[in-house]
């Protein structure tokens, strides 16, 4: 496709459960990032992939929180035992370099997950 | 922790105004960028600052990088409503991207 493709658009789930989302990036791009984003607020970073490994992780809230990228293309972002505080609108982005100084992030238009 | 700080959080203003958006860290990035996004979309970039000082105009929008790198800001001359949106500065360093928390405008016609 010609952007950055996040399913599904949006997603209900019981408190507890286990959901997983998904990140098609731009063809070629070898950067994939994931953000989660509150209503008003910035988007707050929680890992970067290069390639099919994870350079930083660091803004994974909890070991509830795992993401992989295992053929350095589509990206799962994988929540165990949800909780309501997962609520948020889930963000992925790509780029073609992952740490040049002009490199241009391209965001999906989001995952909703509300968490009941 | 690198954090950014926008200012103000919300600006709501009159059609034909203008306004400024400030970006600060304590911390040095190597580039900044500005992004608008709308609802239900993902953001969007403006544009790139990558040298201290540096000056960048997009038609009503000027950008500025402080001479230190650590601050930003964005200049918007004779607002529109299609101006409305959230904007975001967002730091680069080693490869990720940390996004301040983001001003949402309102430009009312």
């Amino acid at each position: 496709g010609a952007g950055v493709s996040q399913t599904p658009s949006n997603k209900v789930t019981e408190k507890g459960k286990y959901v997983e989302l998904r990140c098609d990036p731009i063809s070629g791009h070898t950067a994939l990032y994931w953000y989660r984003q509150s209503l008003g607020q910035g988007p707050e970073f929680l890992i970067y992939f290069q390639g099919t490994g994870a350079a930083d992780d660091s803004g994974l809230p909890n070991d509830r929180f795992f993401a992989v990228r295992p053929e350095g293309s589509v990206s799962t972002l994988k929540i165990q035992r949800t909780e309501r505080g997962d609520s948020a609108v889930y963000l992925c982005a790509s780029s073609s370099q992952g740490s040049g100084m002009n490199t241009e992030a391209f965001f999906g238009q989001g995952t909703r997950l509300t968490v009941v | 922790t690198q954090l950014l700080e926008q200012s103000p959080q919300f600006l709501s203003i009159q059609e034909g105004e203008n306004l400024t958006v400030y970006c600060n860290s304590s911390s040095v990035f190597s580039s900044l960028q500005w992004y608008r996004q709308e609802p239900g979309e993902g953001p969007v970039l403006l544009v790139t600052v990558v040298t201290g000082g540096e000056v960048k105009k997009l038609k009503r929008l000027t950008f500025q990088f402080g001479d230190a790198r650590k601050d930003s800001s964005l200049h918007i001359t004779a607002a529109q409503p299609g101006d409305t949106g959230l904007y975001l500065c967002a730091g680069l360093n080693t490869g990720k991207l940390i996004f301040g928390q983001g001003t949402t405008l309102q430009v009312k016609p």
